[in-house]
């Protein structure tokens, strides 16, 4: 089966840093995105992983190590519009649809 | 990026009548397109695959009868659900990929605004 985790919910504070963490279990892969979705909104694209590594994007991050099934996002300079939830997606097979996991919801806080 | 546009935005209907959702994409054309559904506070449930000029694909538990796609040309897809009832109450969402761009290279995914179905 395919599984993707992430936590459900963080909070931060103005500023600082924060980390959002997804583990996956895919029938194959072919890339990692993320996601940034505003309540009542679509996803509007964040980062893509294919390769390990970091892949930097002004304030936000993205790290994939595939040999562990694991990405995180990392937001820094944190704001209060960054208040969202945060979609971890993984293709599995070359083609077809994203599959997402069940989203992060980060509340950022003053 | 690609445009992927989505009407109506909002709508509210009674239950036992159907509902058309359409999706285009406004500047590229798309052979694929991916019917998403979003519960409130839960991620992005595939519905369905919708290939221009034949059948849907559509994933386990989704109920082609119910939830019937049409993809009759290159920019524009559509789902109507069928006899509506209030647990179909849901944000329904389409995406494709710009398979032009060098957004294809990654497969990323273009959404549209999202259409929320209310069902009284």
């Amino acid at each position: 089966g395919q599984n993707i985790d992430q936590p459900t919910e963080m909070t931060a504070t103005e500023g600082a840093i924060v980390q959002i963490n997804c583990t996956y279990q895919t029938s194959g892969f072919n890339g990692l995105f993320w996601y940034q979705q505003h309540a009542g909104e679509a996803p509007t694209f964040l980062s893509y992983n294919v390769l390990d590594g970091l892949e930097e994007k002004g304030r936000f991050s993205s790290f994939l190590s595939r040999s562990k099934g694991y990405s995180y996002l990392l937001l820094k300079e944190l704001q209060m519009k960054d208040s969202a939830s945060y979609l971890c997606a993984v293709i599995g097979q070359a083609g077809t649809a994203l599959i997402f996991g069940k989203g992060t919801t980060l509340s950022v806080s003053s | 990026g690609a445009v992927v546009s989505q009407h109506p935005s909002w709508v509210i209907c009674k239950s036992g009548t159907s509902v058309k959702i359409e999706c285009r994409s406004l500047d590229f054309q798309a052979t694929t397109m991916f019917w998403y559904r979003q519960f409130p506070k839960q991620s992005l449930m595939l519905m369905a695959t919708s290939n221009e000029g034949s059948k849907a694909t559509y994933e386990q538990g989704v109920e082609k009868d119910k939830f019937l796609i049409n993809h009759a040309s290159l920019t524009l897809s559509t789902l109507t659900v069928t006899s509506a009832h209030p647990e179909d109450s849901s944000f329904y969402i389409c995406s494709a990929r710009d398979l032009g761009a060098s957004s294809a290279n990654t497969g990323e995914l273009f959404f549209g605004e999202g259409s929320r179905l209310t069902v009284l």
